[in-house]
């Protein structure tokens, strides 16, 4: 059974970086596909990047292109989100996700409690 | 890029089959993925590749895929599945999609 843990809420400046990180249980990163996905107070759930298995990289939303990094510390099985460059409609709730495989495609079976990231000056 | 269509809202009568559709261009080809969301709570899986269930995951809840609409059922809709729900597919060119979702309420 995969478990996710996110890091706690964060309070940020327009313009700043945040950094979420979401620590694996269960299961090791390495046999896990990570994606990303937020939900903005009110909106729907928005899909911003993760690990494609098939081509072996990390790939991002257009949206998010150039603002977003993921990376992986598998020495201790925790993934990292940052976006720099925020501003107020950043505002939102932000979710680590994952299929428990590295299958392209795979449904989302497991979750972070969700970490939220409010962008305030 | 790849888009999926939901209606913002559905409403059904306790007890009765709610459906909820998602429409996306020749959708049929693809798999799609069901999740319910409940107020202040992360996602939750409740229909996988277009019709299977995850385990803990009520019969009353099914799913179909044909040419341009996917469509997610309730039956015997009860008091506990208000919630938003939403489609998702892994499209080629666009990648992880999600539909925009559908509150459902159980009148």
């Amino acid at each position: 059974q995969v478990q996710l843990v996110q890091s706690g809420a964060e309070v940020k400046k327009p313009g700043a970086s945040v950094k979420v990180s979401c620590k694996v249980s269960g299961y090791t990163l390495t046999e896990l596909s990570m994606h990303w996905v937020r939900q903005a107070p009110g909106k729907g759930l928005e899909w911003m990047g993760g690990f494609d298995p098939e081509d072996g990289e990390t790939i991002y939303a257009q949206k998010f292109q150039g603002r977003v990094t993921m990376t992986e510390d598998t020495s201790t099985d925790t993934a990292y989100m940052e976006l720099s460059s925020l501003r107020s409609e950043d505002t939102a709730v932000y979710y680590c996700a994952t299929a428990g495989s590295m299958v392209r495609g795979d449904p989302f079976d497991y979750w972070g409690q969700g970490t939220l990231v409010t962008v305030s000056s | 890029s790849y888009e999926l269509t939901q209606p913002l809202s559905v409403s059904v009568a306790l007890g009765q089959t709610a459906r909820i559709t998602c429409g996306g261009n020749n959708i049929g080809s693809k798999n799609v993925h069901w999740y319910q969301q409940k107020p202040g709570q992360a996602p939750v899986l409740v229909i996988y590749r277009d019709s299977n269930r995850p385990s803990g995951i009520p019969e009353r809840f099914s799913g179909s895929n044909s040419g341009n609409t996917a469509t997610l059922t309730i039956s015997r809709a009860q008091a506990g599945d208000e919630a938003d729900y939403y489609c998702q597919v892994w499209d080629s060119s666009t990648a992880g999609v999600f539909g925009g979702g559908t509150k459902l309420t159980v009148l």
